[in-house]
């Protein structure tokens, strides 16, 4: 079955880049996601990724992928402690279900 | 463009008690999702529907939950009975088609006592 893994934590200063990995199984996965969680709020998507690139970029943010080993990252530059939150990995695979990581808390330090 | 809308919000039960959710997704949005999220840990796909149809249910406890989507439109999540593991928060999502982005509603979050 489906399986996504994300490191739990995460702490960065202020103005530093921030780095979240992921790793999932399912070579058919056709996008891969990261969300964002705030406390008490529901998950909003951040931005996405097809499977055939292997890079992302909007804004502050940058998604690479490497679909041989099958590892998706998530770069936050210039992170703020507004970006402070649980940030998820998702994969579609087969059947169009979206399968979760267990998410990555980040902490920014101000 | 409204988003998805769950309620209630917040639920306490005491255990062996039932309840239900409401979820209605965004307009025109054909496929809805269950999800169920436990603290600390990632949303966990309990149903979904395409339409009025179930697509994918093998992670829903059908001993105990069970979910409609009639008309195609809102959807109810059941749980009879309940059982203290089951407090967690209920997602609802839907997305135009399958596979295509999600957009999630706030949730509900029930604690069972």
């Amino acid at each position: 079955g489906e399986d996504v893994e994300q490191s739990l934590f995460l702490s960065v200063r202020e103005g530093d880049s921030s780095v979240i990995n992921c790793t999932y199984t399912d070579s058919s996965s056709t996008y891969l996601y990261w969300y964002k969680q705030e406390p008490g709020a529901g998950l909003q998507l951040l931005t996405y990724i097809f499977s055939n690139m292997d890079m992302k970029q909007d804004q502050r943010l940058t998604v690479l992928l490497n679909k041989k080993d099958k590892h998706l990252s998530l770069r936050i530059a210039d992170t703020q402690t507004g970006d402070s939150a649980i940030y998820f990995c998702a994969e579609n695979g087969g059947y169009q279900k979206v399968t979760f990581g267990t998410g990555t808390k980040l902490q920014v330090i101000p | 463009e409204a988003g998805v809308a769950q309620s209630p919000r917040y639920k306490i039960i005491e255990k062996r008690q039932s309840v239900a959710f409401w979820c209605n997704p965004i307009s025109g949005h054909a496929t809805l999702y269950w999800y169920q999220q436990i603290l600390g840990q990632g949303p966990k796909l309990l149903i979904q529907f395409q339409n009025n149809g179930v697509v994918d249910d093998s992670q829903l406890p059908k001993d105990r939950f069970s979910a409609e989507r009639l008309k195609g439109v809102d959807s109810t999540l059941k749980i009879q009975p309940a059982k203290l593991e089951d407090s967690a928060v209920y997602l609802c999502a839907s997305s135009l088609i399958k596979g295509s982005e999600a957009f999630f509603g706030q949730g509900t979050r029930l604690t069972v006592v």
